[in-house]
């Protein structure tokens, strides 16, 4: 049973146009969701966060989005460049998980000079 | 700029051999986990670590794989005997804090071949 899922495999983005990365999520009792970008033989990185009390957070090209009636997130980057082409991964936490993050199966990112 | 470390980043083993990954959290972080992530999946939490003490371990095999944090510092992940299912890449992550709030920070990760 996957909690978490990024239904398309892959996106493909002209630099300068927006990316929109979406996740859906089945637990009602996640509270609090990340994103984490990671690049081939490295480690996921933090990318920005949202908690269930918010709609929208902003951190310079990155906006989050949740709705929290559809259980679903999404996120935006604009203006997309090239250093963006990665994988894309949601993650999600709550209840009584003790901080353990469920992760969806990712989106692989290209953007395209 | 504190990172996580990992060793080795590359195995190759048989299977029925015996491997053992090393991780060392960012210094000062309470909580460690290790993750296996899969090609084409993405991470899944193993175990979870509170100092030197297992909190979460209910997706760890247990009959082949063992975790251990001694001292509340770093950690060793062992799999004994490796199965070709277990190829993977192997990642460690700390936090400062456990609770439901909490980034992950992850280290680079061991990828695993079993022949």
């Amino acid at each position: 049973d996957q909690q978490v899922k990024q239904n398309s495999p892959s996106l493909s983005v002209q630099e300068g146009r927006i990316s929109i990365l979406n996740c859906d999520y089945t637990n009602s009792m996640f509270d609090y969701f990340l994103w984490y970008k990671k690049y081939p033989a490295e480690g996921p990185t933090f990318l920005i966060s949202i908690s269930s009390i918010k709609d929208k957070n902003e951190d310079g090209r990155f906006t989050v989005f949740l709705n929290k009636s559809a259980k679903h997130l999404s996120l935006h980057i604009v203006p997309s460049q090239p250093g963006d082409s990665a994988v894309y991964f949601c993650a999600a936490a709550g209840g009584t998980s003790y901080g353990k993050l469920t992760f969806g199966q990712g989106t692989i990112l290209t953007v395209h000079p | 700029e504190a990172e996580v470390a990992q060793s080795p980043r590359y195995k190759i083993t048989e299977k029925s051999q015996a491997v053992a990954f090393w991780c060392d959290p960012i210094s000062g972080h309470a909580t460690l986990y290790w993750y296996r992530q899969i090609l084409g999946q993405g991470p899944e939490l193993l175990v979870q670590f509170q100092d030197e003490s297992v909190v979460d371990d209910s997706q760890l095999p247990k009959d082949r794989f063992s975790a251990e944090r001694l001292k509340g510092v770093d950690s060793t992940l062992k799999i004994q005997p490796a199965e070709l299912g277990d190829s993977a890449m192997y990642l460690c992550a700390s936090s400062s804090y456990s609770g439901a709030y909490n980034e992950q920070f992850f280290g680079p990760g061991t990828r695993l071949t079993v022949l």
